[in-house]
C-alpha cells in the first residue's frame, strides 16, 4: 500500500537550518509529482513546494522562495526538503503529498504523509 | 496566503444535508481550475475527498459529492453522522501566483 513516511522535524532556532525528509513506499515514486504542504498551529492549510517527475521542474510559495530547497532521490525514493534561515512563523507540521498528473492535469493530493512537526523558537 | 473563500462553520444534525462553499475569483477556479476537496479529521494528516472538482476516489463514500459553477465551488455532505465531524479544505490552482496551488481558508463540520 502506498506510505509516505516524513522524518527530520524539530526544535531549531531563528535562522537555523533543518532538512525534512520523505520516504516513499507502495507505488512507483518516479511516476508521480510531490509537494510539501505545512500547517501551523490551530491553522489551515498551505502549499509550500513542488517538484517533477524527475526534478527538473520545482515551484515555490512566495512566503519561502530562496529558503527552502526541494529535491528529490528516485534511486532511493526520497523526497526532500532543505529549509533555511528559519523564522518563527515556519513553525508548522510539515506535510509531504503524492500528486498524480496525468496530460499536463492535476488531480489533487491523493495520499498524505503524516506530517513532520517543526518547532522555531528562540 | 488564502484566496479561496469559505464559511468558518457549519454544523447539520445527523441524517441531515449541508453544504460547503469555496468562493474564489477569475484568476483560479473561475479561470476553468479544477477544485479539490480535503477531509482533515482531528489529530490526522488530511484526505482527498473530491478531485477534479466532482469526482471521488474510491473508498469515498457516495453522500459526499462536488460541484462547480463560475468562480466558486461547494461542497456536500448527505446523511450526515458523526464521523463526518472534522475540518474541510477546498484547493485549487492560482494563475496569478507563480506556479502556486492554493487552498482555502477552511470549513470546520459539526454534527450536532
Amino acid at each position: 500500500q502506498v506510505q509516505l513516511v516524513e522524518s527530520g522535524g524539530g526544535l531549531v532556532k531563528p535562522g537555523g537550518s533543518l532538512r525534512l525528509s520523505c520516504a516513499a513506499s507502495g507505488f512507483i515514486f518516479s511516476n508521480y509529482y510531490m509537494t510539501w504542504i505545512r500547517q501551523s498551529p490551530g491553522k489551515g492549510l498551505e502549499w509550500v513546494s513542488y517538484i517533477s517527475f524527475g526534478g527538473d521542474i520545482v515551484y515555490y510559495s512566495d512566503s519561502v522562495k530562496g529558503r527552502f530547497t526541494i529535491s528529490r532521490d528516485n534511486t532511493r525514493n526520497l523526497l526532500l526538503l532543505d529549509i533555511n534561515s528559519l523564522r518563527v512563523d515556519d513553525t508548522a507540521v510539515y506535510y509531504c503529498a503524492r500528486e498524480p498528473r496525468y496530460s499536463g492535469k492535476f488531480f489533487g493530493f491523493d495520499y498524505w504523509g503524516q506530517g513532520a512537526p517543526v518547532t522555531v523558537s528562540p | 496566503q488564502f484566496v479561496l473563500t469559505q464559511p468558518p462553520s457549519v454544523s447539520g444534525a445527523p441524517g441531515q444535508r449541508v453544504t460547503i462553499s469555496c468562493t474564489g475569483s477569475s484568476s483560479n477556479i473561475g479561470a476553468g481550475y479544477d477544485v479539490h476537496w480535503y477531509q482533515q479529521l482531528p489529530g490526522a494528516a488530511p484526505r482527498l475527498l473530491i478531485y477534479g472538482s466532482t469526482n471521488r476516489p474510491s473508498g469515498i463514500p457516495d453522500r459526499f459529492s462536488g460541484s462547480k459553477s463560475a468562480t466558486s465551488a461547494s461542497l456536500a455532505i448527505t446523511g450526515l453522522q458523526a464521523e463526518d465531524e472534522a475540518d474541510y479544505y477546498c484547493q485549487s490552482y492560482d494563475r496569478s501566483l507563480s506556479g502556486s496551488y492554493v487552498f482555502g481558508t477552511g470549513t470546520k463540520v459539526t454534527v450536532l
